[in-house]
């Protein structure tokens, strides 16, 4: 079955990009991932899909800010222009034959 | 606008019993399939349960299977979790998701489910 791999951690400075990591195990390299935002104390928030060739569908509101872009079984997450509520858990989400499948999520710190 | 809005939380015993409930609006409740997913406090997320939008296909983590039973009521735009035989692991807060073909693009705000004597 699918599984998601994530670092468990990231950091970056107030005004820097950031580009997180979502990668699919072998044999699932096709398939597309959904990005989610988790703020403190709040409950989940879709980011984007992102697709195998590299293009991405952003939620409603989603500043331009964030971005997403594929590499083989990688798939990113780019935020730019760092700013403070950034600061969050972002996991990674996709699917199998009867199942649905999160990453370990990245907790990310703006310094 | 979308929303999703979870009620039924609450403490409960190892052993016990417990409905999740979640209300749908903003959108073709009956188009969509829908998920529950738990986060127990400190950890990451974990997907509990799917619905497809009919109704007759149903899928259930390996940890909840046998013990936990998702529906839903289209005329009423709501979607439910029957949880039985609750253990002291199933205590997190519980969300409904909307997906669009597999992917989840909608989270409600969660509810949150105590199991303990």
């Amino acid at each position: 079955q699918v599984v998601l791999t994530q670092s468990p951690s990231a950091s970056a400075s107030l005004g820097a990009s950031v580009k997180l990591t979502c990668t699919l195990s072998s044999g699932h390299s096709s398939y597309a991932i959904a990005w989610h935002q988790q703020q403190p104390e709040k409950g989940p928030r879709y980011l984007m899909k992102v697709n195998s060739d590299g293009s991405h569908n952003k939620g409603d509101g989603i500043p331009d800010r964030f971005s997403g872009s594929s590499s083989g079984a990688e798939r990113y997450l780019t935020i730019s222009s760092l700013q403070s509520e950034d600061e969050a858990d972002y996991y990674c989400q996709t699917w199998g034959t009867g199942i649905r499948v999160f990453g370990g999520g990245t907790k990310l710190t703006v310094l | 606008e979308v929303q999703l809005v979870e009620s039924g939380g609450g403490l409960v015993q190892p052993g016990g019993s417990r409905r999740l409930s979640c209300a749908a609006s903003g959108f073709t409740f009956s188009s969509y399939e829908m998920n529950w997913v738990r986060q127990a406090p400190g950890k990451g997320l974990e997907w509990v349960s799917y619905i497809g939008g009919s109704g007759s296909l149903m899928y259930y983590a390996d940890s909840v299977k046998g013990r936990f039973t998702i529906s839903r009521d289209n005329a009423k735009s709501s979607l439910y979790l029957q949880m039985n035989s609750l253990r002291a692991e199933d205590a997190a807060v519980y969300y409904c998701a909307r997906a669009d073909t597999r992917y989840f693009d909608y989270w409600g705000q969660g509810t949150l489910v105590t199991v303990s004597s």
